[in-house]
């Protein structure tokens, strides 16, 4: 079937370190998105990609990093210099360009240890 | 800035009651989506609305666009205590070049028998 796999569900994060967020999709989508969602709040941008090998910062990309060296993977690095980082984080893709809506993965949920 | 505001945030409505989540946007976009989002759970797509006076209808979901009062509704009808849930409305921003999606803040609607 297809769809996105994130990984892993639950990350904890220990002061002063890097930790990298796995998204995988098999639905050939173009474009790739990585969200954070605080509780009680909203989906908000971190960074965006609508084709391999170049990525936009979203609103909230301070603190994050990402890569995007193939069409089927995008993963985030939280690094050290994100001081809040506890939040639940998703990934989606979509077809670049049309109008049909981003299909996401089940999230990780990031802790500080 | 685009701003998207849901509103009522939270909603607490006895079974087989009516009711409406409003979400008013600040600035021109033709392209608005519907998500549910259960509890720690990942997002869901529920309505696409592409042009001025659509509506969508989903068995006790039904979901219209006013793109002139930059105001699109999701009407509950009958509700049940299975769309106990958390509704997000979310706009394109980059306007019919796919792209960046600004979130609402979510409406947790509780059903209670």
């Amino acid at each position: 079937d297809g769809g996105i796999t994130q990984s892993p569900k639950y990350l904890f994060r220990k002061e002063g370190q890097n930790v990298t967020l796995s998204c995988e999709q098999n639905l050939n989508h173009d474009a790739m998105y990585w969200y954070r969602q605080d509780p009680g709040q909203g989906l908000r941008l971190i960074y965006y990609s609508q084709i391999v090998n170049d990525f936009q910062k979203g609103d909230i990309a301070e603190g994050y990093s990402v890569s995007r060296e193939k069409k089927e993977s995008f993963p985030l690095t939280v690094t050290s210099a994100q001081k809040n980082p506890t939040a639940f984080y998703l990934c989606a893709s979509s077809i670049s360009g049309a109008i049909q809506p981003q299909h996401f993965g089940d999230g990780t949920r990031l802790s500080i240890l | 800035e685009l701003k998207v505001e849901q509103n009522p945030l939270f909603l607490s409505m006895q079974e087989g009651k009516n009711y409406t989540i409003y979400c008013n946007y600040s600035t021109t976009s033709d392209r608005l989506y519907w998500y549910r989002q259960d509890p720690g759970k990942s997002l869901e797509s529920l309505f696409v609305l592409l042009s001025n006076g659509a509506v969508k209808q989903e068995g006790r979901l039904m979901a219209s666009l006013d793109t002139k009062a930059r105001l699109s509704t999701l009407h509950i009808t009958a509700a049940v205590h299975d769309l106990s849930a958390t509704y997000f409305c979310a706009v394109d921003m980059n306007n019919n070049q796919g792209g960046k999606l600004i979130f609402g803040q979510g409406t947790e609607l509780s059903v209670k028998p």
